[in-house]
């Protein structure tokens, strides 16, 4: 069964210090959503790809973080500088083109930042 | 403000039993509702999808009710086995193809 794969799964780094989330949705799916999971909290969305372009970053705190899917494909997360306040799991979610609502979630990346 | 509310509490229930969770939310009209299940260290698993015009939706020992008048989702694990002791998080999408917005989630504890 096709899986969202993510890497890496864990990440230590010290605050000020740069830090970049890999996700290879599942093949064919058009939607690639990253979402930020603090410790006892649900998800919430960080930003929503369709194919190559930005759908929705309203929540992405842009000063530091950025993302991008350049060939509608793969994308990656950035984080720079990292703070203290950003240690949480990063996870990555897929959909199809139309049709299904289901997300398709990855195993996910859990962050710490010291 | 948009407020989706799950108890924070885990529930703690012995196998065999029906286990019940609530999803409130406020300030929200969702085109669909789903219910994800969460193993620790894990991404969100999808298990039901529920749209605003239906009532009831059942997979295997799994219900899963929808009440746009109370604003309410239940969700029902009936006769639980301790293999169901995750995290449930529900999540409500406004339209088509927009975002989950995910309520924090309940935790369930299955005791043999």
């Amino acid at each position: 069964e096709a899986e969202v794969a993510q890497s890496p799964r864990y990440k230590i780094t010290e605050k000020s210090q740069a830090v970049a989330f890999w996700c290879d949705p599942i093949s064919g799916h058009a939607t690639l959503y990253w979402y930020r999971q603090i410790l006892g909290q649900g998800p919430e969305l960080l930003v929503q790809f369709q194919d190559e372009s930005v759908v929705d970053d309203s929540q992405l705190p842009k000063d530091r973080f950025s993302a991008e899917r350049l060939k509608g494909v793969d994308s990656t997360l950035k984080i720079q500088p990292a703070e203290l306040g950003d240690s949480a799991m990063y996870l990555c979610a897929s959909r199809p083109r139309s049709g299904e609502e289901t997300q398709y979630f990855g195993p996910g990346t859990r962050l710490l930042v010291l | 403000s948009q407020k989706i509310e799950q108890n924070s509490e885990a529930l703690n229930i012995q196998e065999g039993k029906t286990a019940t969770l609530t999803c409130n939310y406020t300030n929200y009209s969702p085109a669909y509702l789903q219910w994800y299940r969460q193993d620790p260290g894990r991404g969100p698993v999808f298990l039901l999808l529920i749209r605003e015009n239906e009532k009831e939706k059942r997979k295997e020992r799994l219900k899963v009710t929808f009440d746009t008048t109370l604003k309410q989702s239940l969700f029902h694990i009936t006769a639980s086995q301790p293999a169901d002791s995750a995290t449930y998080l529900c999540a409500l999408v406004k339209a088509a193809g927009n975002k989950l917005t995910f309520g924090g989630g309940t935790r369930v504890l299955v005791k043999p």
